[in-house]
C-alpha cells in the first residue's frame, strides 16, 4: 500500500504571497489530519478533516485554511505568508477520526516552507 | 487547555542499556497517549498507543506504561542500539480535543 504523499516537498515564498499543499492520504483513509512543525513550538495541529467536513481546527488565523476532497485528499492554503509561516507542513492520515479512539495516524513526508 | 512535557529534550545512553523517556501531562487525563519516533528531515512514525484503562503495553523491545496518578507516560526502549537513535514524540488526547504533541526527546544511542 502507498504511503501518504505530500507536494510539493519544497517551497520557497515571499512574505505576502499565498500557497497550497496537498497531501494524497493512504487508500481507504478518511480522516486527514495536518500539523506545523518548528523547532521552537515543535508539532502544532492545525486541522482534521474528516469525509470533506473539518472535524477539529487548532489555535492557528484564519489565514491558514483547507479542505478535502471526496477521494479524502485534502490541501491546505496560507494567505498573505508571513515569516513565521516557516515551517515543515505535516499530513497525516487515519483510517477514523482521531478524536476519542486513538486512530493510529501515518505521517506524510511533509513539505518544508520557507518564507523570505 | 491541555499540555503535555517532555522533560528532557536530550538523551544520551550506551549501546545495550535500556532508555527511558518521559512525558507528563496537565489538567485532565488523557483518553490515551500514542508515541511516535522521528527521524531528521521525515515524517514521525507510530509506535505505540496506551489507553486510559491500560497500565502496559509492549512491542518487541519497547514498553510504554501509562500512570494516571502521577500523569506520566514512560516509554522504554531495551537493549538499545545506535538505529534506535531518533527524536521521540508522545501525544495524547482526550474527548474531542485534537492530538497534542510533546515538543519531544532527542535520543543518541552511542555505540
Amino acid at each position: 500500500k502507498a504511503g501518504v504523499t505530500q507536494t510539493p516537498r519544497y517551497l520557497i515564498k515571499t512574505r505576502g504571497q499565498q500557497v497550497t499543499l496537498s497531501c494524497s492520504p493512504i487508500s481507504g483513509h478518511r480522516s486527514v489530519s495536518w500539523y506545523q512543525q518548528t523547532p521552537g513550538q515543535g508539532l502544532q495541529f492545525l486541522f482534521e478533516y474528516f469525509s470533506e467536513t473539518q472535524r477539529n481546527k487548532g489555535n492557528f488565523p484564519g489565514r491558514f485554511s483547507g479542505r478535502q476532497f471526496s477521494n479524502s485528499r485534502s490541501e491546505m492554503n496560507v494567505s498573505t505568508l508571513e515569516l513565521g509561516d516557516s515551517a515543515l507542513y505535516l499530513c497525516a492520515s487515519s483510517l477514523g477520526t482521531l478524536a476519542g479512539f486513538g486512530n493510529e495516524q501515518f505521517f506524510g513526508p511533509g513539505t518544508r516552507l520557507t518564507v523570505l | 487547555s491541555q499540555k503535555i512535557e517532555q522533560n528532557s529534550e536530550a538523551l544520551n545512553i550506551q549501546e545495550g542499556k535500556t532508555a527511558t523517556l518521559t512525558c507528563n501531562y496537565t489538567n485532565y487525563s488523557p483518553a490515551y497517549l500514542q508515541w511516535y519516533r522521528q527521524d531528521p528531515g521525515r515524517g514521525p512514525v507510530f509506535l505505540l498507543l496506551i489507553r486510559e484503562n491500560e497500565k502496559e503495553k509492549r512491542k518487541e523491545r519497547l514498553k510504554v506504561t501509562f500512570d494516571t496518578t502521577l500523569k506520566q507516560s514512560l516509554f522504554h526502549i531495551t537493549a538499545s542500539q545506535p538505529a534506535d537513535s531518533a527524536t521521540y514524540l508522545c501525544a495524547q488526547a482526550s474527548g474531542n480535543t485534537p492530538l497534542v504533541f510533546g515538543k519531544g526527546t532527542r535520543l543518541s544511542v552511542i555505540a
